[in-house]
Parts: structure tokens; C-alpha cells; sequence
């Protein structure tokens, strides 16, 4: 059963409390990303990874971190230093360019995260 | 910053009706691309068009694109109640990272029974 999975579904944090939300997938694909969906909103990306030890900032990298140690994991930090961090997670995976729909990204279930 | 702007914000039609949603963007791309959102999930790929097509068709879906006024559409023909959800159009930027989706603020479609 390929796809990708976020775990928890729910997470509630106190206020200067780090967390960390899973991002696994096993499709193979080289890149993966994580968004942020308040309500009504489009996706805002946080960060990106085209490569395994390699990952980028997105638009709205500030108080977030991630690390990408293998291929199937990209886990995001929400550190104490993101000062509106309630909202919904998302993350995605595409194969790498040179690949006809690299473009195409597949999404995870998403994770709510509320802050207390 | 949002490329993609969907239009309307919010779509509600009868059962068996069309419905059509617009997208514009700014910048110059190498595709376009509609996904859907059911309430609290995660978004699903619909439709990918190139910037060298005019229009695509997917089972119930047709996508229109129109490089020269920068904008897209999406048509459900004969909706359905399950059709249900939130659109959003994503595009890269043809000067930037391949890697790089930007997407518009999405279109709610409620289907009537």
C-alpha cells in the first residue's frame, strides 16, 4: 500500500514547547516538502528537499526546522520561536525532475496542530 | 507569495449542473495544475496542463489554459454531491526552482443534492 503518511492526526502543544510532525512515504520519490494551510488559505511552503542531506527554505521558513536523514523521512520542528504556529500540516513528495510528471506531488493525510 | 488566484472563493450549484472555477497567475510557467481538497484531508492531483496545451480532459474534468491572459479553468461537468470540496490551482515558475508549487487561496464548491 505506496503512499504517503503524517503523523499524529491531532497534536496540541503548550506555548514555548518545541514539537515535531512525521512525513514518511514510500513511493520512492527524491522530493518532498512541507506546507502550512490556515483556514480559507491556499498552501504556504515552509521548507523543501530535492535531495537526501538537502533541503531548502520556503516562504515562511522563520521558527520552523527539518532534517531529511533518509530518503522516506522528512521530519518538520515547530520550535518555540514561531509565534502563530496553530494550524494545518501538510507534507508532500514528487519524483525528481527529468521524470514526466515530477511536477506532481502527492500529499500526506495532514497533521492539526494547536497551540494551548 | 500566491501566484494562483482561484475565483470564485466559493461555488454552490444543484446536483447535475456545471461548475466551472478560474484561476489567474503572474509569472511566466511550464505547467499548471488543479488539485482537490475534501474537508481536513490532504489535497489530490486532478489534472496537469502543459504551457504548450490549450486544454485537457480527464474523465469529467476539462481544463482550459490561456498562457497569453495568464489563466485557467476547471469544468465539472454533471457534478456530483461528492464532488464537494475545495479546488486549487498550483503553479511553478518557469524562471525558478522546477521543484517550487505555488497555490491559489481555492475555490469551495458545495454539489447540492
Amino acid at each position: 500500500d505506496g503512499g504517503i503518511t503524517q503523523s499524529p492526526k491531532y497534536l496540541f502543544r503548550k506555548e514555548g514547547q518545541n514539537v515535531t510532525l512525521s512525513c514518511e512515504q514510500n513511493l520512492n520519490h527524491d522530493a518532498m516538502y512541507w506546507y502550512r494551510q490556515d483556514p480559507g488559505q491556499g498552501l504556504r511552503l515552509i521548507y523543501y528537499s530535492q535531495i537526501v542531506n538537502d533541503f531548502q527554505k520556503g516562504d515562511i521558513a522563520e521558527g520552523y526546522s527539518v532534517s531529511r536523514e533518509k530518503k522516506e523521512s522528512f521530519p518538520l520542528t515547530v520550535t518555540s520561536a514561531q509565534k502563530n504556529p496553530t494550524a494545518f500540516y501538510l507534507c508532500a513528495s514528487s519524483i525528481a525532475p527529468g521524470h514526466s510528471s515530477y511536477n506532481e506531488q502527492f500529499f500526506g493525510p495532514g497533521t492539526r496542530l494547536t497551540v494551548l | 507569495s500566491q501566484q494562483g488566484e482561484e475565483d470564485p472563493q466559493a461555488l454552490s450549484i444543484q446536483e447535475g449542473e456545471n461548475a466551472t472555477m478560474n484561476c489567474s497567475y503572474k509569472t511566466s510557467i511550464n505547467n499548471l495544475q488543479w488539485y482537490r481538497q475534501n474537508s481536513g484531508r490532504g489535497l489530490v492531483h486532478l489534472i496537469l496542463i502543459r504551457s504548450n496545451e490549450r486544454e485537457k480532459h480527464s474523465g469529467r474534468l476539462r481544463v482550459t489554459l490561456d498562457t497569453s491572459k495568464k489563466s485557467s479553468s476547471l469544468l465539472i461537468t454533471a457534478s456530483r454531491a461528492a464532488d464537494t470540496a475545495s479546488y486549487f490551482c498550483a503553479t511553478d515558475n518557469s524562471g525558478g526552482s522546477n521543484y517550487k508549487l505555488t497555490f491559489g487561496k481555492g475555490t469551495l464548491l458545495t454539489v447540492n443534492p
